[in-house]
């Protein structure tokens, strides 16, 4: 059971637009800023988003984040075959003092 | 381009220690903006945290491993290294490394080394 709640599995068709979930507390995402990790298959996970909204260098703008209270969101436009990964968010937690990781979303583009 | 590559015994057996080193290459490990860290993902599982490590030695540690864990570093080799004690089955996972940011109210991940399975068995 993880200490971030997302959603196991969310699925959409090429160049639409899909939102992934991110659910925590007032430890962790309501007072901690929220990051968002791309783990490919067989590949390193990515660091997406860091700072709830952040992109680092190189990371498509078809991605963005946003945060609210205790709950965040990763949102992916113009979905392509190739953004088919896992995605996680993670947030430091005050309660637990140390990184809380969400239990992961696969992304399935129809 | 900082790269981290991680190394070590891919097989453990029960009660024994495993040991993981993570080589670090085009940063200097003593760099005081970033910790080095570790991560780990159990077969099937989500990622889970293990800890890190300051340049200047300060270390962090997931509570539930408390125990059991060290991490170290060595910067005359630019790398850091993970110790868990009296391993078993459910410590099989992907371990990763990786460089560590952090602020006052934020800690990431960047990169992130290819990460190696380690499977406890006898």
């Amino acid at each position: 059971q993880s200490v971030l709640t997302q959603p196991p599995s969310v699925s959409e068709a090429p160049r639409q637009r899909v939102t992934i979930s991110c659910s925590g507390s007032s430890s962790n995402i309501e007072n901690n800023a929220v990051n968002w990790y791309q783990h490919l298959p067989g590949k390193a996970p990515k660091l997406l988003i860091y700072y709830d909204s952040l992109l680092p260098s190189g990371v498509s703008d078809r991605f963005s984040a946003s945060k609210s209270g205790t709950s965040a969101s990763l949102a992916i436009s113009g979905l392509q075959s190739v953004d088919e990964a896992d995605y996680y968010c993670a947030a430091w937690d005050d309660s637990l003092n140390g990184v809380v990781f969400g239990g992961g979303t696969k992304l399935t583009v129809l | 381009q900082v790269q981290l590559q991680e190394s070590g015994s891919g097989l453990v057996k029960p009660s024994q220690t495993l040991s993981l080193t993570c080589a670090v290459s085009g940063a200097s490990i003593s760099d005081g903006a970033y910790s080095w860290g570790w991560i780990r993902q159990p077969p099937g599982k989500g990622l889970e945290w293990i800890g890190y490590i300051s340049h200047s030695g300060r270390t962090k540690y997931i509570r539930s491993l408390q125990s059991r864990v060290t991490i170290s570093i060595d910067r005359s080799k630019n790398q850091f290294s993970l110790k868990l004690t009296s391993v078993t089955a459910a410590d099989t996972a992907v371990y990763y490394c990786a460089r560590v940011g952090s602020s006052a109210y934020s800690t990431w991940f960047d990169p992130w080394g290819q990460g190696t399975l380690v499977t406890v068995s006898s």
